[in-house]
This record gives C-alpha cells, sequence and structure tokens, in this order.
C-alpha cells in the first residue's frame, strides 16, 4: 500500500494569512493526488484534483502543486470559512489511501 | 445535480454483517467508479473499496476477506456488505463517485451514516 503523511497535523492561523499544508507519499504517485476538506459532521469536500486542478465552484484562493511524492496545498488567504480538518488522497493505486489530515484552526 | 444518500441500519450487533445501500439520483450510475469510504469516530478516512458500473470490484486489502460491493444499475443503487463486524468496524460510513477522467478523484459524496456495532 501506498502510505501518505502530512505535516503539520494541526496549525492555529488567523484569517488572512496564508497556509501551507504539505503532503507526502511513500513512492511516486504522478498527478494521482487529490485534496480535500471536511467540516465537523460533515462529509469531505473535494478541493484539488491531479495535484494542482481546482474543482468547479472552489475559490481560487487555494491551491495545489505536484507531481511526483511530495505535495502542497496552499490557501492564500484564510477565510472563516476554511476552518477545518484538509486530507490528501492518493489515487495512483489501489488501495487509495488518506493522509492522516491537518486541523486548521483559529488563532 | 448528482446526489448521494446512504442508508441502512444504524446498529449492527457485533459477528453479523452490515449491509449499506447507497442511491444515486440527478444522474446515471454508468461510466464512473462508486466507493465506499469510512470514518470510525474521531478519525481519518479509510477507503474500502470500489465498484465500477459494470460490475468490476477493488477492495481494500485490509478488509477484503469480509467486504462485498454490488451495484444494481436498474435501481441506480450500490451496497456495501461487511460481514462478522466488531466494535471497531463502528463508523460513519460514506459512499462516493470517482471519476477516472479526474485522476479517480471523489467529486461527489453522500452525507454519511453511522452504524453502531454493539450487542
Amino acid at each position: 500500500d501506498i502510505q501518505m503523511t502530512q505535516s503539520p497535523s494541526s496549525l492555529s492561523a488567523s484569517v488572512g494569512d496564508r497556509v501551507t499544508i504539505t503532503c507526502r507519499a511513500s513512492q511516486s504517485i504522478g498527478k494521482y493526488l487529490n485534496w480535500y476538506q471536511q467540516k465537523p459532521g460533515k462529509a469531505p469536500k473535494l478541493l484539488i484534483y491531479a495535484a494542482s486542478s481546482l474543482q468547479s465552484g472552489v475559490p481560487s484562493r487555494f491551491s495545489g502543486s505536484g507531481p511526483g511524492t511530495d505535495f502542497t496545498l496552499t490557501i492564500s488567504s484564510l477565510q472563516p470559512e476554511d476552518f477545518a480538518t484538509y486530507y490528501c488522497q492518493q489515487s495512483y493505486s489501489t488501495p487509495f489511501t488518506f493522509g492522516p489530515g491537518t486541523k486548521v484552526d483559529i488563532k | 445535480q448528482v446526489q448521494l444518500q446512504e442508508w441502512g441500519p444504524g446498529l449492527v450487533k457485533p459477528s453479523e454483517t452490515l449491509s449499506l445501500t447507497c442511491t444515486v439520483s440527478g444522474g446515471s450510475i454508468s461510466d464512473y467508479y462508486w466507493s465506499w469510504i469510512r470514518q470510525p469516530p474521531g478519525k481519518g478516512l479509510e477507503w474500502i473499496g470500489y465498484i465500477y458500473y459494470s460490475g468490476g470490484t477493488k477492495y481494500n486489502p485490509s478488509l477484503k476477506s469480509r467486504v462485498t460491493i454490488s451495484v444494481d444499475m436498474s435501481k441506480n443503487q450500490f451496497s456495501l456488505k461487511l460481514s462478522s463486524v466488531t466494535a471497531a468496524d463502528t463508523a460513519l460510513f460514506y459512499c462516493a463517485r470517482a471519476d477516472a477522467g479526474y485522476y479517480y478523484a471523489m467529486d461527489v459524496w453522500g452525507p454519511g451514516t453511522t452504524v453502531t456495532v454493539s450487542s
């Protein structure tokens, strides 16, 4: 199985801050990396697919980079609605695997 | 706009089989991969497996011997069966659509349904 790690596991930030979350795969996965946002009591929401493609309807302050083994999710200017947990997920090979998540909360 | 809805018993006894169904509305089940994902209380996401609309399946090896995913195209539904459940299978279960054209990203999710394993 491909193992996914994320850092940091949590972070505190203020509205307007630039936030970067890192995800690392245990082997090269090309562009098969997706990012999801999950708020408490809600299903995950796809933000970024194929490492850097913005899902329709997602604000442009979200961006992703890759490919390979190291990926980042960047929020250029954190908004109040962005406080949530973020997961990366590889879809290069089954079993699809998720990172452990990064919780973004209010400083 | 495609919507997914999971349904099934919220309480299952240990050693029994958990059965959930996901109804797809607003679109066809054809041409996509249909996944089940679970999330134990307070924990992260685990992919259980998927089924292609034509019936091909892939399962997580950690659960493979206990999992069956099936599809009913006539009802626009797909289902999950997880046998020999224990308390460790207590989780929020989600169904989701994966699109090969989107690098198999899961772009549509159901709201989730909680299943508790307890006697």
